[in-house]
Parts: structure tokens; C-alpha cells; sequence
């Protein structure tokens, strides 16, 4: 059984590009979490995602940001027209249920130029 | 006041010693807790979860008290390999989302 999936592991993009971070969840498991870390910080939650709906976007920027969980295929985090503030690690988690502890996968490292 | 708060440490310890630290949170309808280790850069693993009764797992001891609203965490007989970020994660029925504290940091030194 696989675990998180997330892919690119490392991005790098330019000022102004848009970056996609895609996640997987494990088998059998609709809801999916997404957070940012920022060096020396903790995790921050971003938004939090059951099967084609958004269930809780609060911890998510109102510009550029946005998140998709589609019926088929992996979650999505968009980042439109990138800053230098965005770079930061971005962790994908899954669980089973709502409240039930949750799966890691190893995160996208995004590195604005 | 922040959900879930955390001594920051970090905390330096010889091999082969005990350490213990606590993690509030604010909510008071928090159900869930959670301990969650992470290394360096990389993804948190979940270590165990918070049961009302207490939970052991080999070397690692969680508490919860409900009355003043706070976990904690102890392991015994220190191993180098426990050198890391540990994560206390609290969740809430009234919220969709578990709420990360900051991490405390534990340094195993032989």
C-alpha cells in the first residue's frame, strides 16, 4: 500500500510563473490536508480537501492560491504568479477520516528565483 | 493565544537519559491529540497517538490531562536516533483541521 505520493520533490520557478503541486493520497483515503513550512517555522495548514469539495480554506491566502481534489487523479496546489515569500515546503497529508490522525508525504520544496 | 503551544527546547540530553516535555492547547472541546516526530527537512511521521487513559509505546510515554489541557510526551533510555522535532497536533470536533504546534526540539548527544 503506498503511501503519500507527492510530486514534483524539489521546483523551481521564477518570479511571476505558476507553480502545481500534485498529491496522492493513500489508498482509500478522501481527504487530503495540504500545509506550508517555512525554514525554522512549523507547519501552517493551508486548506483541507474531501473528494471535489473544499471543506475548510481558511489557512489559505485569498490571492493566488487555490486547491482541487477532482473526482479522478490527484490534489492539486496552484500557485499563481509566484513571490520569493512563497518558497517555502509544502506537505501533502491524507487520512481516512475526518479527525483520524494523518499521513505525510515527503512535500514539494518550492524555490522562488 | 495560539491553539496548540510548545517549549521550543531545545532540549540536550546524554544518551541513555529520560525527557519530558508538555504541549498546551486552548481549545477545550479538543478530542484528538497526536504526537508526530519529524527529522530534519523532511516529512512528520506519526509517533503515537493521545489516548484519555495514557498510552506507552516501548520507550515513549504519552499523557493527557484534560483538566488543564495539556499533553506531554516522555522517553526513556534516550537513543541518538530520537534526536529530532516532535510535533504535538490537537484537533477539535468543532474544526476540520488538527492544529501543528511549533515543535520542541530534542538533541541526543552520546
Amino acid at each position: 500500500n503506498a503511501g503519500v505520493m507527492q510530486n514534483p520533490r524539489h521546483l523551481v520557478r521564477r518570479r511571476g510563473q505558476e507553480a502545481r503541486l500534485r498529491c496522492s493520497p493513500m489508498k482509500g483515503h478522501s481527504h487530503v490536508y495540504w500545509y506550508r513550512q517555512l525554514p525554522e517555522e512549523g507547519l501552517k495548514f493551508m486548506v483541507y480537501l474531501q473528494k471535489e469539495n473544499i471543506i475548510d480554506e481558511s489557512g489559505m491566502p485569498k490571492e493566488r492560491f487555490s486547491a482541487e481534489f477532482p473526482k479522478e487523479g490527484p490534489s492539486i496546489l496552484r500557485i499563481q504568479q509566484v513571490v520569493r515569500g512563497d518558497s517555502a515546503a509544502y506537505f501533502c497529508a491524507s487520512a481516512e477520516r475526518r479527525n483520524e490522525k494523518l499521513f505525510f508525504g515527503s512535500g514539494t520544496q518550492l524555490s522562488v528565483l | 493565544r495560539k491553539e496548540v503551544e510548545q517549549d521550543p527546547g531545545p532540549f540536550n540530553v546524554p544518551e541513555g537519559a529520560t525527557v519530558a516535555f508538555n504541549c498546551t492547547y486552548s481549545n477545550s472541546a479538543s478530542q484528538s491529540f497526536f504526537w508526530y516526530r519529524q527529522d530534519c527537512r523532511k516529512e512528520p511521521k506519526l509517533l503515537m497517538s493521545v489516548y484519555s487513559s495514557g498510552n506507552e509505546d516501548g520507550r515513549f510515554t504519552a499523557q493527557l490531562n484534560r483538566a488543564s489541557q495539556y499533553i506531554s510526551l516522555l522517553i526513556r533510555d534516550s537513543k541518538l536516533s530520537d534526536s529530532a522535532t516532535y510535533l504535538c497536533v490537537v484537533n477539535s470536533l468543532n474544526d476540520y483541521k488538527l492544529s501543528f504546534g511549533a515543535g520542541t526540539t530534542v538533541t541526543v548527544r552520546a
